[in-house]
């Protein structure tokens, strides 16, 4: 069984850039969800997908904004950067159909705004 | 709205000394609470996830409670070790299915001195 996964590791942009970041789910799950996480704090939910559908959203500006593809990858586009969009992304995947719904988180992605 | 609370920031322990990290949530309307460990700039890994309608969960030497009335959950680490090191969250689910998101507690950063 394949873990979540997500590309880049780290990645320097500087203001006003836009990047996209992804993810690939745990084989069998159909919802991805994303989370900021500022350093020292804990993750704040960014917005979710199923089923290639935003099924929710955290308090994020709609410069942040998603994909979610049929094979249930997933991408997160955020445009003009700004300084304190510097964080760790992680996404995780879950499937509600499980029943204890647990999620599973990636390894993140490092976003450094310069 | 859901608040999640750990205390202390950070905690210093001896090697193989048992301990106790706590976790309190505001809103008792929970399907599920997960713990998680983080090592520096990494993703989160899973440890134990509790269901509502359980008590607590088990596995090696961690130790999930889970008390939703008072709106508490402990994770207790037996004879603790050096790799033991490195920052625990708790996570609440308000509900299965669509926009249910975790709430996280900013973490506790546990440090296991040899």
């Amino acid at each position: 069984e394949t873990g979540v996964t997500q590309s880049p590791t780290h990645l320097i942009k500087t203001r006003g850039q836009q990047v996209t970041l992804r993810c690939s789910s745990q084989s069998g799950h159909n919802t991805v969800s994303w989370y900021q996480q500022a350093l020292g704090q804990g993750p704040q939910f960014i917005f979710q997908y199923y089923r290639e559908e935003e099924n929710g959203r955290g308090n994020f500006p709609p410069r942040f904004s998603g994909l979610q593809f049929p094979n249930y990858s997933s991408e997160l586009n955020v445009n003009a950067l700004e300084l304190d969009d510097s964080a760790l992304y992680l996404c995780a995947s879950s499937s509600p159909a499980s029943g204890d719904n647990e999620q599973f988180f990636g390894p993140g992605t490092r976003l450094t705004v310069l | 709205k859901q608040e999640v609370t750990q205390i202390p920031a950070a905690l210093s322990v001896p090697e193989g000394e048992n301990l106790v990290l706590n976790c309190s949530f505001t809103d008792s309307a929970i399907y599920n609470l997960q713990w998680f460990r983080q090592d520096p700039g990494k993703g989160l890994t899973s440890l134990l996830l509790i269901q509502s309608s359980q008590r607590e969960q088990t596995s090696g030497r961690l130790n999930a409670s889970l008390d939703k009335s008072s709106g508490r959950s402990t994770l207790y680490i037996a004879a603790s070790q050096p790799g033991d090191s490195a920052t625990y969250l708790c996570a609440v689910l308000p509900y299965t299915g669509a926009n249910s998101k975790l709430t996280f507690g900013k973490g506790i950063t546990l440090s296991v001195r040899p």
